[in-house]
C-alpha cells in the first residue's frame, strides 16, 4: 500500500532557528512530490513541487529535496519567521487517471518569537 | 488570478438534508478533483473527473455523487447528508490527469457540519 509519512506530527522553534521537515513514501515509483502548506482554517497553498527526475526545488528560504531510492522527501526552511507558522504536508504523486496523489497527515510548526 | 473557488465556505445541514457544493476554476485544467479532510485521517480523495465528460470514484465515495458540468465547473453533491459527513471538503485541479508537470491547485475548503 502506498503511504506517506511525516515526522515529527509538531515541531516548535524559536525565531531565525534553520529547520527540516521529513516525510518518507513506501513506493519510490512517484511522478512528482509536492509540498503545501495550509494556515489554520484555510485551503492549501502549493510551495514547491519537484519531479522525480530532479533532486532539488528552491523557492526563496524554502528548498526541498527528493531522494527517490531512499523514499525520502525533505523541506529546509532557512531562518524561520513566526509567519511560517502553519501546518505543512507533503505529497507523493503516482500518476494514473485518478492522479493518486498520497497525503501524509502534516507537520504542524509553530515558530515563536 | 482566481485559480480554483469553491462555495460556500460554510455550511450547516440536518441530517437528511441535501447540498451541493461548487467548484470552478480559471487555469483551463482538464483534471478536478473532491477531497475530504478530517483530522488523524488527512486528505482523502472521494471523487475526481480526469477530463471534460468523466468522472470516477477515489477512495471514499459512499454517500456522494458529482457532475462534471463542463470543462471549468465540478460539483459535489450530498443526497442525503449524515453526520459522518461533517468535514473540511476541498476541491483541487491539475493540467492533465496525472498533474504530472505543474502539480495541483487546491481551493480554500467548505466547511460542512452535519446536526
Amino acid at each position: 500500500k502506498q503511504e506517506v509519512t511525516q515526522i515529527p506530527a509538531a515541531l516548535s522553534v524559536p525565531e531565525g532557528e534553520n529547520l527540516v521537515l521529513n516525510c518518507s513514501f513506501t513506493d519510490s515509483a512517484i511522478y512528482n512530490l509536492q509540498w503545501f502548506r495550509q494556515d489554520p482554517g484555510k485551503g492549501l497553498t502549493s510551495l514547491l513541487l519537484i519531479q522525480s527526475s530532479q533532486r532539488e526545488q528552491t523557492s526563496g528560504r524554502l528548498n526541498a529535496s527528493l531522494d527517490k531510492s531512499s523514499g525520502r522527501s525533505t523541506l529546509y526552511i532557512a531562518a524561520s519567521q513566526p509567519g511560517d507558522s502553519a501546518t505543512y504536508l507533503c505529497a507523493a504523486n503516482y500518476g494514473g487517471s485518478q492522479g493518486n496523489l498520497i497525503f501524509g497527515k502534516g507537520t504542524k510548526l509553530s515558530v515563536k518569537p | 488570478n482566481a485559480g480554483v473557488t469553491q462555495t460556500p465556505k460554510f455550511q450547516v445541514l440536518k441530517t437528511g438534508q441535501s447540498m451541493t457544493l461548487q467548484c470552478a476554476q480559471d487555469m483551463n485544467h482538464n483534471s478536478m478533483y473532491w477531497y475530504r479532510q478530517d483530522p488523524g485521517m488527512g486528505l482523502r480523495l472521494i471523487y475526481y473527473s480526469a477530463s471534460e465528460g468523466t468522472t470516477d470514484k477515489g477512495e471514499v465515495p459512499n454517500g456522494y455523487n458529482v457532475s462534471r458540468l463542463n470543462k471549468r465547473e465540478f460539483s459535489l453533491r450530498l443526497e442525503s447528508a449524515a453526520p459522518s459527513q461533517t468535514s473540511v471538503y476541498f476541491c483541487a485541479s491539475s493540467e492533465g490527469p496525472s498533474g504530472r508537470n505543474y502539480g495541483y491547485t487546491f481551493g480554500s475548503g467548505t466547511r460542512l457540519t452535519v446536526v
